[in-house]
């Protein structure tokens, strides 16, 4: 399975761009990575996700590096209730079957500060 | 659309006591999935379903059964509670393989 591997904590200030990484470096040619956040106890929320290129949504830009070993989540204008924990995942595909899996770390805790 | 629901939300279990927590979506998702969180850590995959009939096992599956005998629905059946299955659950699916999921609110479940 590709890992992803990010910070356990960020703090940003509102209104500021927050900026979260992710390492990916044994990711394979056609597993794309997606971005989840989870706000306090609710569901995961989907973010983003993207293959080689960068995408771009009404919450959230992604920005993958060419050799596809790291990315980066950008909230543009952090608001107080971004604050929550983010998670960069890549979607393993388990069998030819069809079964896969997203594969959650433990994710950043991101912080809006006012 | 209703999105993901999930029932019930919070459930206390004797052990040994069998139940079924249920997930239904109403967006003709195909892809379903069912994780549990435990404290302090990420969501674990516990089945999968890519289509009515269609069913696998994720990373936990031992103690869990499911079935999806239509598009939406899909739910999970604990045989005989552990107190290891206290956690809470989440139902989440998808339109198809590289969209993304939509989770529900999630059931807590607690075995005393």
């Amino acid at each position: 399975d590709a890992k992803t591997t990010q910070p356990p904590s960020m703090d940003c200030a509102e209104g500021r761009a927050a900026n979260l990484p992710c390492n990916h470096s044994t990711i394979s040619g056609n597993e794309y990575v997606y971005w989840y956040r989870q706000i306090h106890s609710q569901g995961p929320q989907y973010i983003i996700h993207g293959l080689k290129n960068n995408e771009t949504n009404e919450m959230a830009s992604l920005i993958i590096t060419e050799d596809r070993k790291s990315s980066t989540l950008i909230l543009p204008h952090a608001t107080l209730r971004d604050t929550a924990v983010y998670y960069c995942i890549v979607r393993v595909r388990l069998s030819n079957f069809g079964n896969e899996k997203l594969t959650f770390g433990t994710g950043t805790r991101l912080t809006i500060i006012p | 659309n209703a999105g993901v629901t999930q029932t019930p939300k919070f459930q206390v279990l004797k052990t040994g006591q069998s139940m079924t927590l249920q997930c239904a979506q109403d967006m003709n998702h195909e892809y379903m999935s069912w994780y549990r969180q435990d404290p302090g850590m990420g969501l674990r995959l516990i089945h999968y379903s890519v289509g009515a009939g269609i069913t696998d096992q994720g990373e936990v599956p031992n103690g869990y059964n499911v079935s999806r005998s239509t598009t939406e629905d899909f739910p999970l059946r604990l045989l005989s509670a552990a107190p290891s299955q206290t956690s809470v659950y989440f139902c989440a699916s998808s339109y198809k393989r590289h969209y993304g999921y939509t989770f529900g609110s999630g059931t807590r479940l607690t075995v005393v």
